[in-house]
């Protein structure tokens, strides 16, 4: 599975958008982009995949470039509640795809009132 | 509602016991996964399981052992053999289909066991 890198924190006002960028350089073409987030001491939470198109759904959007090098993460209005990790993972399917995701240590979101 | 349930949320431990984490699933899922995080860092891999009495080992299997006896439930033992076993354990699940997308890769979490030895 391809690598990818975020950035280790970032902050964002309440109310703004907040954009979450991760590169996956060496993304093979089967592989989709997923997100998923992990608020402190909890269990992590699915929030949108794609494979080269953008993505919308009522928590984010995914925004995936030409090349597929990378994709950004859109929450529209950002609140406190959006204070997480979130983690930019790439996975095929090859297999069916059900023996785990691997989770790196993601981009600390802090919303900032 | 459908979801997972983990238990205990909190546990305390003496070196050299073993101890059992509960994973329950009302999702229909057929396949579930056991994580293991530290402080500060990601997810990893403890053991996964497809399909009913069948399960494999992930990335940091020494030290636990799981059973996949019914479709909904997958507990993780932590044994002795653990050297370094406090930690937040997480569960998850999910569908498995092969071909085109299945959904396969969404894993839906419990809430998590803290497991911390005294």
């Amino acid at each position: 599975d391809a690598k990818t890198t975020q950035p280790p924190s970032m902050d964002c006002a309440e109310g703004r958008a907040a954009n979450l960028p991760c590169n996956h350089s060496t993304i093979s073409g089967n592989e989709y982009v997923y997100w998923y987030r992990q608020i402190h001491s909890q269990g992590p939470q699915y929030i949108i995949h794609g494979l080269k198109n953008n993505e919308t759904n009522e928590m984010a959007s995914l925004i995936i470039t030409e090349d597929r090098k990378s994709s950004t993460l859109i929450l529209p209005h950002a609140t406190l509640r959006d204070t997480a990790v979130y983690y930019c993972i790439v996975r095929s399917l090859s297999g069916g795809g059900a023996d785990g995701l691997t989770f790196g240590k993601g981009t600390h979101l802090i919303i900032q009132p | 509602d459908g979801g997972i349930t983990q238990s205990p949320k909190y546990l305390f431990r003496k070196e050299g016991q073993n101890v059992t984490l509960s994973c329950e699933q009302n999702l229909n899922h057929d396949a579930m996964y056991w994580y293991r995080q530290d402080p500060g860092q990601g997810l990893r891999l403890i053991y996964y399981s497809q399909i009913v009495n069948d399960f494999q080992k992930g990335d940091i299997a020494e030290g636990y052992s799981v059973s996949r006896e019914k479709k909904e439930s997958f507990p993780l033992t932590v044994t002795s053999a653990q050297k370094n076993p406090t930690a937040f354990y997480l569960c998850a699940s999910s569908k498995w289909t092969s071909g085109a997308f299945s959904g396969a890769n969404v894993l839906t979490f419990g809430a998590g066991s803290r497991l911390t030895v005294l």
